[in-house]
């Protein structure tokens, strides 16, 4: 069964630091998503991305974040100059199309220092 | 934007007992409200799903209502199992290319043998 794979499973950095998530979404799925769920809380969206441009992003989505798809089968999101309030789960989803059901990954655990 | 609240926090049940949670949603322009059971450590997965043109749906031993004049859905889990136990989620989605899916907070349901 074709899933959303994300590397790595768990990421320590200092604060300050840049980090880079990455996820290969299911290769025919054409909307793809980042969330994040900071421990105990809900699943807060991020941002996301469609025909190589964002289609939409929460208010959480500032400018120490970006995202990009650098080739055909990767998704990055970037963090910049990471804070410890950005220590979280961060989940990648993606969908065949608008209004149908997203299919996360596993996430990455991220941990600021 | 849309806001989806999530009742009740914890459940606990005897095995063989159904489980019922409830969500309301405050934006009347979602149509999409999809179910996700998230177990320790993974990300969420996708269980149900139900879209405005219905009332119920219904796979094996879930269903999922929406009652679109009150703008509220629940998740009807019958003859519990240990294995249901987890933390399910509600979320809504409108019809637009690339939204967000938003979340409730999320019940952890516990189902005791």
């Amino acid at each position: 069964e074709p899933e959303v794979t994300q590397t790595p499973s768990h990421q320590v950095t200092q604060m300050g630091q840049e980090v880079i998530l990455r996820c290969v979404p299911i290769s025919n799925h054409l909307y793809f998503y980042w969330y994040r769920q900071i421990l105990g809380q809900k699943v807060e969206f991020l941002v996301s991305f469609y025909n190589n441009e964002i289609s939409e992003k929460s208010e959480i989505f500032d400018d120490q974040f970006s995202v990009e798809r650098p080739d055909g089968s990767n998704f990055t999101l970037k963090i910049r100059s990471t804070k410890l309030e950005d220590s979280a789960m961060y989940f990648c989803a993606s969908s065949s199309t608008t209004n149908t059901e997203a299919f996360f990954g596993q996430g990455t655990r991220l941990t600021v220092v | 934007g849309e806001n989806v609240e999530q009742h009740p926090s914890t459940l606990s049940v005897q095995e063989g007992d159904s489980a019922v949670i409830k969500c309301t949603y405050s934006d009347s322009a979602s149509n999409y409200f999809p179910w996700y059971k998230q177990e320790l450590g993974k990300g969420p997965q996708l269980i149900i799903d139900i879209r405005s043109n219905v009332g119920e749906k219904k796979d094996q031993r879930i269903a999922v209502t929406l009652n679109k004049t009150a703008k509220h859905f629940s998740l009807h889990i019958t003859e519990t199992q240990p294995e249901d136990s987890a933390v399910y989620f509600c979320a809504a989605s409108s019809n637009q290319a690339g939204t967000a899916l938003i979340f409730g907070k999320g019940t952890t349901l516990s189902v005791s043998s």
